[in-house]
C-alpha cells in the first residue's frame, strides 16, 4: 500500500521553465490537494480537488495549474517558473473532505 | 490569506517533560487537526477534534477543541527523543468563502535534550 506518491522528490529549475510535479493515490480518495511549504508559513493551500473533473483554487494558485482527470493523479503545473516558487510541495489526500490524513513525503522544488 | 496563530515557536526540553503548544485565531472552526512532520517526510495526522469541548488522546499526546472553537491546544506527556520535529495545528473553517478549505498554523519546533 503505497498511500500519496509524489515525484520527483527534488528538482531545480531555471526561471521561465516550465514542469509538473506528480501526484498519485492508491486509497481511492475523493478529495485531493496541494500546499507549498516555507519557513514559518506552515502550509499553505494552492489548489484542491474534491473529485474527477472538478479543481478550485486555494489560497495562493497564482502561478500554478491543475487538472483532476483520475481519481488517483492530480498533478501540479508551473507554466513559467518564477524563483518565488521556490518551496517545499506536498499533496495530500482524504475520505472526507480537507481533513487530511495522507501526506505525501513532499517535492523540494529551486527555482535559480 | 489568515493563518493560524501558533505557540510557541519553537521549545527546548529536557527528556521526561511534558510540553504544550496552542493555536488560536480569530475565526471560528468546526474542526481541529494536529500533525507532526519529521525532516524530510510529509506531516503526519496525530489528533482530530470536531467537537467543542472535545479532549483527545492518542497515547502520550493530549488534544482539545476549545469551548469558543477560536483555539485548540496539544499537550506531549513525558516527551522522549523521539518527539522531536515540527509540530503542526490545522483548522477547517464552519463558514463563509473558505468553508471546508484548511488553514494551517506555523509549526511549533520542538527539540528533546536526552
Amino acid at each position: 500500500n503505497a498511500g500519496v506518491t509524489q515525484t520527483p522528490k527534488f528538482q531545480v529549475l531555471k526561471t521561465g521553465q516550465s514542469m509538473t510535479l506528480q501526484c498519485a493515490q492508491d486509497m481511492n480518495h475523493e478529495y485531493m490537494s496541494w500546499y507549498r511549504q516555507d519557513p514559518g508559513m506552515g502550509l499553505r493551500l494552492i489548489h484542491y480537488s474534491v473529485g474527477a473533473g472538478i479543481t478550485d483554487q486555494g489560497e495562493v494558485p497564482n502561478g500554478y495549474n491543475v487538472s483532476r482527470s483520475t481519481t488517483e493523479d492530480f498533478p501540479l503545473r508551473l507554466l513559467s517558473a518564477a524563483p518565488s516558487q521556490t518551496s517545499v510541495y506536498f499533496c495530500a489526500s482524504s475520505y472526507s473532505g480537507p481533513a487530511e490524513a495522507f501526506f505525501g513525503q513532499g517535492t523540494r522544488l529551486t527555482v535559480v | 490569506g489568515q493563518q493560524l496563530n501558533q505557540s510557541p515557536q519553537s521549545m527546548f526540553i529536557q527528556e521526561g517533560e511534558d510540553v504544550s503548544m496552542n493555536c488560536t485565531s480569530s475565526s471560528i472552526f468546526n474542526t481541529w487537526l494536529w500533525y507532526k512532520q519529521e525532516p524530510g517526510e510529509g506531516p503526519v495526522l496525530l489528533i482530530a477534534l470536531y467537537k467543542a469541548g472535545e479532549l483527545t488522546s492518542n497515547g502520550r499526546l493530549t488534544a482539545q477543541f476549545g469551548i469558543t472553537r477560536k483555539d485548540s491546544f496539544l499537550n506531549i506527556s513525558a516527551s522522549i527523543p523521539s518527539d522531536v520535529g515540527i509540530y503542526f495545528c490545522a483548522g477547517r473553517r464552519a463558514g463563509g468563502t473558505s468553508y471546508g478549505k484548511l488553514t494551517f498554523g506555523q509549526g511549533t519546533i520542538l527539540t528533546v535534550h536526552p
